[in-house]
């Protein structure tokens, strides 16, 4: 079951833009988590979010959460192109300790 | 240096056959998972392992198999019932509700 659903599938910027990546999810969560993913390589934690947090910051990284719309977005400020690699949303309903995984979103920084 | 091995990198399976893949870890999680990844498509969780000599099936479990004999390691065979092995297939733990994944096993069918 695919709980989380990124938007766009990719995007394509210059370096020096922000990059904006949208998340919408299905049920009640307890958290919402980022991460990133390099071609070929294992995903690595960005950031998490809990149900009772709308913002939360960490480096370039803006993360926020409408609970009411169940929707997050990531935005990346100040893009650079070692940025370019897929973004994934992991929501957290608490159930087992499993994580959901959204299909991504291909980021490119062109530079 | 602590983190998650997966080996090997890339692997073949020949018709009928079952074959392991190893993930491996020194950060003592108790819980540990394995997801598998298709072009395009986020991750999907094949099992999953929360203390040791317990495990759970996850969303996708037909044709996998798994053991978790000792905290640091969770092998999952691929076995000759899995019509559609080829993928991209990762091994994870976890700590509080953050995952640490490995760098992922290639698998394909010759």
């Amino acid at each position: 079951s695919q709980q989380g659903e990124e938007d766009p599938q990719a995007l394509s910027i210059q370096e020096g833009e922000n990059a904006t990546m949208n998340c919408s999810y299905k049920t009640s969560i307890n958290n919402l988590q980022w991460y990133r993913q390099n071609s070929g390589r294992g995903l690595v934690h960005l950031i998490l979010i809990r149900s009772n947090e709308r913002e939360k910051h960490s480096g370039r990284l803006r993360v926020t959460l409408d609970t009411s719309k169940k929707s997050s977005s990531l935005l990346i400020t100040a893009s650079r192109a070692a940025d370019t690699a897929s973004y994934f949303c992991a929501t957290d309903a608490g159930y087992g300790n499993k994580l959901v995984f959204g299909a991504g979103t291909i980021l490119r920084v062109k530079s | 240096d602590g983190g998650i091995t997966q080996s090997p990198k890339y692997l073949f399976r020949k018709e009928g056959q079952n074959v392991t893949l190893s993930c491996e870890q020194n950060l003592n999680h108790d819980a540990m998972y394995w997801y598998r990844q298709d072009p395009g498509q986020g991750l999907r969780l094949i099992y999953y392992s929360q203390i040791v000599n317990d495990f759970q099936k996850g969303d996708i479990a037909e044709g996998y198999s798994v053991s978790r004999e000792k905290k640091e390691s969770f092998p999952l065979t691929v076995t000759s019932a899995q019509k559609n092995p080829t993928a991209f297939y990762l091994c994870a733990s976890r700590r509080e509700e953050k995952l640490f994944f490995g760098s992922g096993t290639q698998l394909s069918v010759l």
